[in-house]
């Protein structure tokens, strides 16, 4: 079956303007992941998403950045005013959560974001 | 507090000899572990996992890792390197009660000569 797909594959913007990243996860995979992939930070965790639960969003870095999950599917990545840090490659993944713990999440391959 | 340690940002391995990565996480408790792999434009892929049982766990394409407790530890290891194993690798835990939250170490890439 599909895997996890994200759209735009590729986005460059100017500094302070808002931004869209869309993820499409699996079917049937109740549980989304947002993670940021940068030179200086790594692989770190944004938000979460589980069923119709409110998201987690310890990992948020700052107030611009919010996300959505619409009928417990599509989620949506959200960063406003954005900034030259905000450069990265934004990764979202998926996982079923029925059957067991830490099934395993399956990564998308990513939007990779550029602000001048 | 919490983190994940891969020691050896950058390896060399000729192909055909073995290869172990390092990764070291503190915690409170043992967290679920991880190790996956990204190849030069290829998403992240799960390479192997361990919860609990059998501290040597198989993964694929002829990964193995051990969990040593006492050493806080979870290396990785293939006996025999090929070419299509250069990449980058990523030790991650999600502690028993972050929901599958993934914190990763910064990972190591693995160059591998002819």
């Amino acid at each position: 079956g599909a895997g996890v797909s994200q759209s735009p594959s590729n986005k460059v913007t100017e500094k302070g303007k808002d931004v869209e990243l869309r993820c499409d996860p699996i079917s049937g995979h109740t549980a989304l992941y947002w993670y940021r992939q940068s030179l200086g930070q790594g692989l770190e965790f944004l938000i979460y998403f589980q069923g119709n639960s409110a998201p987690d969003k310890s990992g948020l870095p700052s107030d611009r950045f919010s996300a959505e999950r619409t009928g417990g599917s599509v989620s949506t990545l959200t960063i406003q005013r954005t900034q030259q840090e905000d450069s990265a490659v934004y990764l979202c993944a998926s996982r079923k959560t029925s059957g067991g713990p830490y099934n395993e999440q399956f990564f998308g391959p990513g939007t990779r974001l550029t602000v001048l | 507090a919490q983190s994940v340690t891969q020691p050896d940002i950058h390896i060399t391995v000729s192909e055909g000899a073995s290869l172990e990565l390092r990764c070291n996480y503190s915690y409170g408790a043992t967290p679920y572990l991880f190790w996956y792999v990204q190849s030069p434009g290829q998403g992240l892929q799960l390479l192997l996992k361990y919860f609990s049982g059998d501290t040597l766990v198989q993964g694929i394409k002829g990964f193995e890792a051990e969990f040593k407790r006492s050493q806080s530890s979870f290396n990785l290891r293939k006996p025999s390197v090929h070419w299509s194993d250069a990449a980058e690798y990523f030790c991650a835990v999600a502690p028993q009660d972050s929901w599958g939250k993934l914190q990763f170490g910064a990972g190591t890439q693995v160059v591998v000569t002819p």
